[in-house]
């Protein structure tokens, strides 16, 4: 049973460009949802998508935006970076109507903004 | 507003002894509780999770979580601690709805294991 998958692994990018992270959901899971983890921080809710839709946001700029694919995967793309977007990205996905959501996480993207 | 406390930044205890971690949290409902474990450059495992019932929940790699009500708390505990399992631990809460069920974290408990 294959988790959940993040790519690319690492990434480095350079102020004002923009980024795209990709992610495959757990199989049998129809929810993605997307955190920030700056360094030594805890986890930030960014976005959650299900039936291709943001279903629900958290406190993120407009710069901020994803999307998910029939086969419920999902992107999230981050535009004119900022060097305060280095973090790791965190992907969970879930099952709606289980009555408990439980959320599992990949391994994460690590992007790098110099 | 929602949130998610782990008091404890550090803590380091022998191998052997016992390990306690604490959480509590701010919610306007009883949320969904949950553990999970990042070892350094990994993501999350879940260790364990509350949603209802038995207010003593088992977990994964020996660990266990008690879930107090009254001092709206779920602290995690684990009676002999191994080196394996120093990493970083997370309390998270969320409340299931119809329009989403993001998770809170708390800023992380950093576990050292002395041999």
């Amino acid at each position: 049973d294959a988790g959940v998958t993040q790519s690319p692994t690492h990434l480095i990018k350079t102020r004002g460009q923009q980024v795209t992270l990709r992610c495959s959901p757990k199989s049998g899971h129809d929810t993605v949802s997307w955190y920030q983890q700056a360094l030594g921080q805890g986890p930030q809710f960014i976005f959650q998508y299900y039936e291709e839709e943001e279903r629900q946001r958290g406190n993120f700029p407009d710069r901020f935006s994803g999307h998910q694919f029939p086969n419920y995967s999902s992107e999230l793309n981050v535009n004119a970076l900022l060097l305060g977007d280095s973090a790791l990205y965190l992907c969970a996905s879930s099952l709606v109507g289980k009555g408990t959501d439980t959320q599992y996480f990949g391994p994460g993207t690590r992007l790098t903004v110099l | 507003a929602q949130s998610v406390t782990q008091p404890d930044i550090h803590i380091t205890v022998s191998e052997g002894a016992s390990l306690e971690l604490r959480c509590n949290y701010s919610y306007g409902a009883t949320p969904y509780l949950f553990w999970y474990v990042q070892s350094p450059g990994q993501g999350l495992q879940l260790l364990l999770k509350y949603f209802s019932g038995d207010t003593l929940v088992q977990g994964i790699k020996g660990f266990e979580a008690e879930f107090k009500r009254s001092q709206s708390s779920f602290n995690l505990r684990k009676p002999s601690v191994h080196w394996s399992d120093a990493a970083e631990y997370f309390c998270a809460a969320g409340i299931l709805t119809g329009g989403g069920n993001k998770l809170t974290f708390g800023t992380g408990t950093q576990l050292k294991v002395e041999l």
